[in-house]
């Protein structure tokens, strides 16, 4: 099993609706999760960290379970602009160990 | 303030040339990191340096992958002799912190084409 995995998509959502994809990762040693955006043919940018108590940012929302070891990524009121890919990250703390999942590509349709 | 500024943009060269990518950080940060992008293996994380020391080079590929950090701004990866499989778009970053995560800001990748 990977140690970091989503699903690739890519997931076609009509603009205004709400979409959620989640990653899940194997290690459950203590480490840190972040969601990262990169759009077609540029470098990825932080969307937003990944707290035990959950967070959210505007229209974006992040949930970590650790008892199934997953994160979440929740979208409301999708715009045609958060047509991207989405890239799970776990820091493994032990090691220090930095691991990408592949992504999962959303498009936004009008 | 400038971001991560990697250059070439776009490289295409023949199998068994030396190709080397250049990366220079934000000011202030100390932590650089190498990645390399394709579709079938995503972003992988090649190499890192924290104050211009090599911290984790466990993702170099081989031996004809090197980098180095000759000063605390800048930071070269080389590859010698290259093969069509290295074909892949390479990514710098930089980060203020050393230890746990902190944002990593990328730079634009080079895309690199070995025919």
């Amino acid at each position: 099993r990977k140690e970091v995995e989503q699903d690739p998509g890519p997931f076609n959502v009509p603009e205004g609706a709400t979409v959620a994809f989640n990653c899940t990762y194997s290690n459950s040693a203590s480490q840190s999760f972040f969601w990262y955006r990169q759009d077609c043919r540029k470098e990825p940018k932080l969307l937003m960290s990944v707290y035990s108590s959950g967070n959210e940012d505007g229209r974006f929302t992040a949930q970590l379970n650790r008892a199934s070891q997953y994160i979440s990524l929740l979208i409301r009121d999708s715009k045609l602009s958060d047509s991207a890919t989405y890239l799970c990250v776990v820091n493994r703390w032990r090691d220090d160990k930095i691991i990408f999942g592949k992504g999962t590509r959303l498009h936004i349709l009008p | 303030d400038a971001g991560v500024i990697q250059s070439p943009r776009h490289e295409v060269t023949e199998m068994g040339q030396e190709v080397t990518l250049r990366c220079k950080l934000i000011s202030g940060h100390n932590s650089l990191f190498w990645y390399r992008q394709t579709m079938m293996r995503g972003l992988e994380l090649l190499i890192y340096f924290n104050n211009n020391v090599p911290i984790d080079d466990s993702g170099m590929p081989e031996d004809r992958f090197s980098a180095k950090m000759p000063n605390a701004s800048f930071s070269t990866l080389k590859i010698q002799p290259s093969e069509p499989r290295d074909s892949a778009v390479y990514f710098c970053a930089s980060s203020s912190t050393s230890g746990s995560f902190n944002e990593q800001f990328f730079g634009p990748g080079t895309r690199l084409t070995v025919l």
